[in-house]
């Protein structure tokens, strides 16, 4: 079974520049999620969509990231115009719904996609 | 606000020699501790989901216990390959399934 993959795996921009951060999440999870880790800071949570809704976008630093996705399938994150602050490691996870006796979710990360804002 | 630290920053053992890593957590009612593992440029593997106090889960050298305040990560006989950093996260009863990250230990496993 094929992971989480992200697309591209590194990305350098000027400042003021926009980029688009790719996801495709394992083959029928509904949940996906958008994770970042800047420079010397522990992963932080950004945003949960369920299929093609968003369900939590309460980690989302400000209206210069937007984040879609399509079909409930593949999902994007652009951020426009990039800062300097901008820079680090953008991770995409995904999950099923719990099944049996399980209480939560698991969340399986991509490999993340290292974006450098000069 | 849901808070976990991780204790050592860095660990440094012998091939063989056992140890424990630390993960400390206030959550507002814990519905899940979840431990990963990350490799240098990869994404967090999957480890282990721990729901209640007194849980333990096992997988090769690797065993996750859980109290009401903190996670332990012990590892027995470790080899070269365990050499990684380990993350702990946690996720509250809130109705949002967001993970809270500690900053992770990272282990070197000499031969």
């Amino acid at each position: 079974e094929a992971g989480v993959t992200q697309f591209p795996s590194h990305s350098v921009i000027e400042k003021g520049q926009t980029v688009t951060l790719r996801c495709d999440p394992i083959s029928g999870h509904d949940n996906l999620y958008w994770y970042r880790r800047v420079m010397g800071k522990e992963i932080k949570f950004l945003l949960h969509f369920v299929k093609e809704s968003k369900q939590d976008e309460s980690g989302m630093p400000n209206n210069r990231f937007l984040a879609e996705r399509t079909g409930g399938t593949y999902s994007t994150l652009k951020v426009q115009p990039a800062e300097l602050e901008d820079s680090g490691v953008y991770f995409c996870a995904s999950s099923q719904d719990p099944v049996g006796t399980e209480d939560t979710d698991t969340q399986y990360f991509g490999p993340g996609t290292r974006l450098t804002v000069l | 606000e849901d808070q976990v630290t991780q204790s050592p920053e860095a660990l440094r053992l012998q091939e063989g020699e056992s140890s424990s890593l630390n993960c400390s957590y206030t959550v507002s009612g814990l519905r899940g501790l979840f431990w990963y593992r990350q490799d240098p440029g990869k994404g967090p593997e999957f480890l282990f989901t721990l729901y209640s106090a007194g849980e333990e889960k096992e997988k090769e050298r690797l065993k996750a216990t859980l109290t009401k305040k903190e996670s332990f990560l012990h590892i027995t006989a470790p080899k070269p390959e365990d050499s990684a950093t380990y993350l702990c996260a946690v996720q509250a009863y809130t109705g949002r399934r967001a993970l809270t990250f500690g900053s992770g230990t990272r282990l070197q496993v000499q031969p």
